[in-house]
Parts: C-alpha cells; structure tokens; sequence
C-alpha cells in the first residue's frame, strides 16, 4: 500500500502568516505531487502542482518537492480566513497505469482574522 | 467555465437497494474517474475510466459496483445491492490528460447515506 500522510491539525495560524503544511509520501518512484484544497463539504480543488525537486511559485502559493526525503510542502504567504480549508496531498500510484491518485488524509488549516 | 456535474446531490437509500450516481464530465476531458470520501476520511479512489472501458480499479470496487458511459455524455456509478458502510460521498472527476500529469476536476459530490 503506497501511503501519503499528513498531519491532520487542525494548524492555525494569523490572519497575514505564513501557513506550512507537510506531506511525506512512501513511494519512492513517484514523479508528480498535487495539492488540492477541499472546503468543508465540498470537492477537491488543485492549487498547484509540482514534478521536480525545489520550490515551485504560484503567487502566494509555494510547492517545495525534495524526492530523497520524500516529503512534499505547501506554504502559504499572507494566509487569508478564506485560505481555511484541508489542504490534500495527492500523488499517482505508479505501479499501475498511473490513472490512481493516492490521496493524503489532509491537513486543516485554520486562518484566524 | 466548463464543470463536471453531478446528479443527485444527496440520495438516501435503504440498506440492499441499487443506486445509481450521475456524471457529466468536462466535454473534451477523456478520463473519467469515481473517488470517494467517507465522512472525516481521505479521498479514495474506486475506478479510472478510458477509451470506454475500465483502465484501473481499486479493491473497494468489488463486484458490487459498475459504471457505464451509456450515451457519450454521462458516466455513471451503480451500486447494485447497497451496504450501510457504502454511505460516503461520491465524487466523479474528469482529466484531458492521465491523472499521472494532468489535473482532475471533481464534480460537487453525491451524498449516498444508505440506512
């Protein structure tokens, strides 16, 4: 079983913080991570997307990826209340034809005005 | 903005009866997905579908469950004979490209409370 796990918080943080979120993963042949952003009773939403080691930048979104230490983070600058949401990590099972997200069980995240 | 669509919003059943869930995929999108998430679990994946036909399934899709591309546009979940433990929220995605590269939009979700 190829696990993906998080710490389920909930992390809470200060309007205007930076907010950290973690995923470590087991497979070690995994190539591609997302991370999705579910609020409360609603579906999973991508917000970024990360395929090589280092950081990847999408406006107050930063995906860091370090594949030896087969761990995956999310930051958030200038977090907002309307950042509050389980943030899911998510890679593709490679021992099959790659169409198999394995999901994190999420992390909340909890922005306080 | 193009979405995938999910009929219904919240079924409930009683306990040995067959369900039917509902999809609309994104129109050009040619992966076609069901997850589903118990309530306060992870997201997991139950089936890939690809070029009509079933590419990948977990081991939760037992034989209790199919799912069917009828006329081009839907993409359906059947679950034939419901349990209490099925009661989940089902969520239909859809890719352009391999889920491996390519993002997954989700559908709102079917709530299935089975009693």
């Amino acid at each position: 079983q190829k696990e993906v796990e998080q710490n389920s918080g909930p992390l809470s943080v200060p309007e205007g913080a930076i907010a950290s979120l973690n995923c470590t993963y087991s497979d070690r042949v995994s190539q591609s991570f997302f991370w999705y952003r579910q609020y409360s009773g609603k579906s999973p939403e991508l917000i970024m997307s990360i395929y090589s080691n280092g950081d990847k930048e999408d406006g107050r979104f930063t995906a860091q990826l370090n594949k030896a230490s087969q761990y995956v983070s999310l930051l958030i600058r200038d977090s907002q209340p309307s950042d509050s949401a389980t943030y899911l990590c998510a890679h593709p099972a490679l021992n099959n034809a790659g169409n198999m997200l394995t999901f994190g069980g999420g992390t909340r995240l909890m922005v306080k005005p | 903005e193009p979405e995938v669509t999910q009929t219904p919003s919240h079924q409930v059943t009683q306990m040995g009866q067959e369900v039917i869930l509902r999809c609309v995929p994104i129109s050009n999108h040619l992966y076609f997905y069901w997850y589903r998430q118990i309530l306060g679990q992870k997201v997991e994946f139950l089936v890939s579908f690809y070029n009509n036909e079933i590419s990948e399934k977990s081991e939760i899709f037992d034989d209790q469950f199919s799912v069917e591309r009828p006329d081009g546009s839907n993409f359906t979940l059947k679950i034939r004979s419901t349990k209490l433990e099925d009661s989940a929220m089902y969520f239909c995605a859809s890719s352009r490209v391999t889920s491996a590269t390519g993002e997954l939009f989700f559908g709102e979700g079917s709530r299935l409370t089975v009693l």
